[in-house]
């Protein structure tokens, strides 16, 4: 069936460091893919998306590339900040007959440290 | 307008008690969602209203009842839950529910912060 893998962390990481997030996927078809970002205490909101192959996400300094052939969509920042602590959800949105149904990864909950 | 408001933030209640939590997005979507959300865990869908129609129910408990009066608003009645159901529910929007719509991003409110005595 589909499903998402994601690092689930918890991360720490100084502020200024490089972020990575992995994210791989099985799903049928060729997927809409979304990361999600949930600050403490809020609902979540969509961070980037990606529709079709080889499309670059980006929003907020955080990049994410649509990876066909190795069913990717890896989060990368190249600075973070303490504002960018939160939890980030993978979530691949597969086609099925009828509807599109997003499948959320497990989460990945990210501490930025002065 | 690009928000989802749900009220109230916060509910205590009684495993007798009735309840609702309510939702209400003015972004023209025609499909809204509720997802419970248990603490350091993603969102489970529990159901989807397409076009103020139910499509989705995931086997959600009977103690759980959905309503969508008009496309703008979304229900969802609480009875005798239990303590377990505590947790956040999240409600979402998107522009529609159909296959191959490729910007189907949800939008999600703040989400109710319910427990259950």
């Amino acid at each position: 069936g589909d499903s998402v893998t994601q690092m689930e962390g918890p991360v720490t990481l100084s502020e200024e460091a490089f972020l990575t997030i992995n994210c791989t996927y099985t799903a049928t078809g060729y997927p809409s893919l979304f990361w999600y970002v949930q600050y403490p205490g809020e609902g979540l909101q969509l961070l980037l998306k990606a529709t079709k192959a080889d499309d670059k996400g980006s929003n907020k300094g955080f990049e994410a590339t649509y990876r066909k052939e190795t069913t990717s969509f890896h989060l990368e920042k190249g600075s973070v900040q303490v504002s960018d602590s939160a939890v980030y959800f993978c979530a691949p949105s597969p086609m099925k007959t009828s509807y599109d149904k997003v499948i959320f990864g497990p989460g990945t909950s990210l501490s930025v440290i002065p | 307008d690009t928000e989802v408001t749900q009220t109230p933030k916060h509910l205590v209640m009684g495993m007798t008690n009735k309840k609702s939590l309510k939702c209400e997005q003015h972004m023209g979507h025609r499909a809204m969602y509720w997802y419970k959300q248990k603490a350091k865990k993603p969102p489970e869908l529990m159901f989807v209203y397409s076009y103020e129609k139910l499509s989705i129910n995931e086997s959600v408990p009977s103690r759980f009842s959905p309503e969508c009066p008009n496309s703008s608003l979304l229900n969802l009645h609480l009875h005798a839950l239990q303590p377990e159901d505590s947790a956040l529910y999240l409600c979402a929007s998107s522009h529609r529910f159909l296959a191959g719509d490729l910007y189907n991003e949800q939008f999600f409110g703040p989400g109710t912060r319910l427990t259950v005595l």
